[in-house]
């Protein structure tokens, strides 16, 4: 059972070069969900999506942007990347059900020059 | 404002110390209180407490909550090296309809020293 698969795992672009981050799980959740990890500051929220076809706002969502593709799928793109956006990307799912807690996958690293 | 702080940030402790992680949160739509641990990758789930006053427990860690002080407590007994990680604490509150929303703080890391 694979859980989140991210890719791609690590990734170094220019200032100013645009990527996707990709996510899939194969829990059949609902909830997705991507975070950004920088050091000292914890998980902080960019975007997440509560179901297929909605997406909403984190807490940093600035420079990002999101698709849910499918209930499987939940992409995260850079648009034109910033030094600011070197940083751990983890992806999660929610399981909806008793404890509800997310499932995280094992996170992208991304430095950007 | 959506904070949830975790102290101490670092600490150092020797194999067979106990612990004691603290973890405080605003109550604003508060729907439960989680705590993950991180090692090297992804953070894997250890609790999440909804009731003030009942202790969950996996083995030498356990946890409680209490509603009316805003705060949580991670336990770890009798130490061990592998217990070196960082441990995060989250908020959980409902945004609107489905939206189920996770706030972490900044962690604490634990280092076990044989």
């Amino acid at each position: 059972n694979a859980g989140v698969t991210q890719t791609p795992k690590f990734q170094v672009l220019k200032t100013g070069q645009s990527m996707t981050l990709q996510c899939a799980q194969d829990m059949n959740h609902n909830s997705m969900y991507w975070y950004r990890q920088d050091p000292g500051m914890g998980l902080r929220l960019i975007y997440y999506s509560a179901s297929e076809g909605t997406t909403d706002k984190g807490e940093v969502p600035n420079g990002y942007n999101v698709s849910r593709l499918n209930k499987r799928e939940f992409s995260l793109r850079l648009e034109s990347a910033a030094p600011s956006q070197t940083s751990v990307y983890f992806c999660a799912s929610r399981r909806e059900l008793n404890t509800g807690e997310l499932f995280f996958g094992e996170g992208s690293r991304l430095t950007v020059l | 404002e959506d904070k949830v702080v975790q102290s101490p940030l670092s600490l150092v402790v020797h194999e067979g110390d106990t612990v004691t992680l603290n973890c405080s949160y605003e109550v604003t739509n508060f729907r439960s209180l989680l705590w993950y641990k991180q090692e090297k990758k992804a953070p894997t789930f250890l609790f999440m407490l909804t009731s003030s006053g009942i202790e969950k427990k996996s083995g030498r860690l356990s946890s409680i909550l209490d509603k009316k002080e805003l705060f949580s407590i991670l336990n770890i007994t009798d130490t061990q090296t592998g217990d070196s990680a960082v441990y995060l604490c989250a908020r959980a509150r409902n945004s609107g309809g489905s939206n189920y929303k996770l706030t972490f703080g900044k962690g604490t890391l634990l280092t076990v020293n044989p």
